[in-house]
């Protein structure tokens, strides 16, 4: 079946713009994750959605970053403002929300620069 | 809070050769252990889980021990190919976290 996608695959985009980027999750999967991975800081927890609970915003690191998940699918994490320091690969994952031993399944990511 | 840690890379070995790849974690309680992988230009993909002290898991001929008394998880493979080029993350999950907790990563090279 279809995996966790991503789009778009890589984003080039100027300082200060705003960038929006999308997840859609495995089917039925009622938990949807997103993480970013940089050369200086390695694999960081982002944002965690869990049905129609609050999300868990605990990872984001500055009020430049928010997520939304639509009609408990969708995702779309928006970056206001970007920074040189914003650029990453950012992942989203998804899950049966299994508790511990839950498997999280990655999309592929979307590669943002900012020049 | 929680940490991995993993063995620094990058490590390059020839083909056919023993891999081992050291993860040790510090957590409270009983996390459950992963190893990720990562081939060039794909996403993470879930390579193997223990989810209990003693348990061993195994994938694609790859093993790895929840080991509770080391507080470790290494990453073993008798014989590497070079299809088995990646970076390899190890994580830990505890029940009362949502998130995986990862280590940095180690990126492996094998050589015909």
């Amino acid at each position: 079946g279809a995996g966790v996608s991503q789009s778009p695959s890589n984003k080039v985009t100027e300082k200060g713009k705003d960038v929006e980027l999308r997840c859609d999750p495995i089917s039925g999967h009622t938990a949807l994750y997103w993480y970013r991975q940089s050369l200086g800081q390695g694999l960081e927890f982002l944002i965690y959605f869990q049905g129609n609970s609050a999300p868990d915003k605990s990872g984001l690191p500055s009020d430049r970053f928010s997520a939304e998940r639509t009609g408990g699918s969708v995702s779309t994490l928006t970056i206001q403002r970007t920074q040189q320091e914003d650029s990453a690969v950012y992942l989203c994952a998804s899950s049966l929300a299994q508790g511990q031993t839950d498997t999280q399944y990655f999309g592929p990511g979307t590669r943002l620069t900012v020049l | 809070g929680d940490s991995v840690t993993q063995m620094e890379g990058p490590v390059t070995l020839s083909e056919e050769a023993f891999l081992t790849i050291n993860c040790t974690y510090t957590a409270t309680g009983y996390p459950s252990l992963f190893w990720y992988v990562q081939y060039p230009g794909e996403g993470l993909q879930l390579l193997l889980k223990a989810t209990k002290a003693d348990d061993k898991g195994s994938n694609k001929g790859f093993e790895a021990t929840y080991r509770k008394e080391t507080t470790s998880f290494h990453l073993e493979k008798g014989s590497v190919q070079v299809s088995d080029s990646a970076v390899y993350f190890c994580a830990l999950k505890k029940g009362s976290a949502r998130q995986l907790t990862f280590g940095s990563g180690t990126q492996l090279t094998v050589l015909p």
